[in-house]
């Protein structure tokens, strides 16, 4: 079965200070593993997706997000916060067995919040 | 663009209504979801579609149904609402890999 932990509910950085968001993962296959963002009263939008390609994976926005299968971990980065990034994030996994229907599990997000 | 609209963003009903929320997509996508989102759960399944007239329940079905006769169009029905269906609900659709592209998003208050 799969599942995914998001380590930090709430996350709180300075304008200009790197972001760290923490995603540990199970899976009994090969994941896939994508981190959303939902900005307030907006709907969800792909950040990057990791798909047993190369394992930095670089998304929009200036994040990247690094799959470290030893770790069972997928965090995302960013070396300089914006005040746009302020939003909640969502760690995500599915898995790559056949038949899947592309049903996705949602970690629990972490609230980022940027300050001045 | 891919595009995922939901017909209300929000919604204020009586317990014991029956509520529709309808989804559409513009992409011809073979799978369509209905997630509600509460804060410190994420978003968890309800039902999901992968053909017309195919649905599978998700992780938390109970309480609510779901209809697809068209490809494009996936709704999400609560037979009797209820203060616990109080929510924010998301409807996504997926060609048929795992990206999938999400709604805005409808926010009902059962009273």
């Amino acid at each position: 079965a799969q599942s995914v932990t998001q380590l930090d509910s709430h996350v709180s950085v300075s304008e200009g200070t790197p972001v760290l968001l923490r995603c540990n993962y199970s899976s009994s296959y090969s994941p896939s593993l994508f981190w959303y963002v939902q900005h307030p009263n907006k709907g969800l939008q792909l950040l990057l997706k990791y798909t047993s390609a190369a394992t930095l994976v670089k998304g929009i926005n200036g994040f990247e997000a690094e799959f470290k299968k030893s770790e069972t971990s997928f965090h995302l980065t960013k070396p300089s916060a914006h005040m746009s990034d302020a939003a909640e994030y969502f760690c995500v996994v599915s898995d790559l067995r056949p038949g899947n229907t592309g049903k996705l599990i949602f970690g629990q997000g972490t609230t980022l919040q940027v300050k001045p | 663009d891919v595009k995922v609209t939901q017909s209300s963003r929000y919604l204020v009903k009586r317990t014991g209504e029956k509520v529709f929320l309808e989804c559409v997509q513009d992409m011809d996508h073979e799978n369509m979801f209905w997630y509600r989102q509460d804060p410190g759960l994420g978003l968890r399944l309800i039902y999901f579609s992968y053909d017309v007239k195919m649905k599978e329940k998700g992780d938390i079905p109970e309480g609510y149904s779901v209809s697809r006769e068209k490809k494009e169009r996936f709704s999400l029905i609560l037979e009797s609402a209820s203060t616990n269906q109080t929510s924010m609900y998301l409807c996504a659709s997926t060609p048929g890999g795992y990206e999938q592209y999400f709604g805005p998003g409808t926010r009902l208050t059962v009273t």
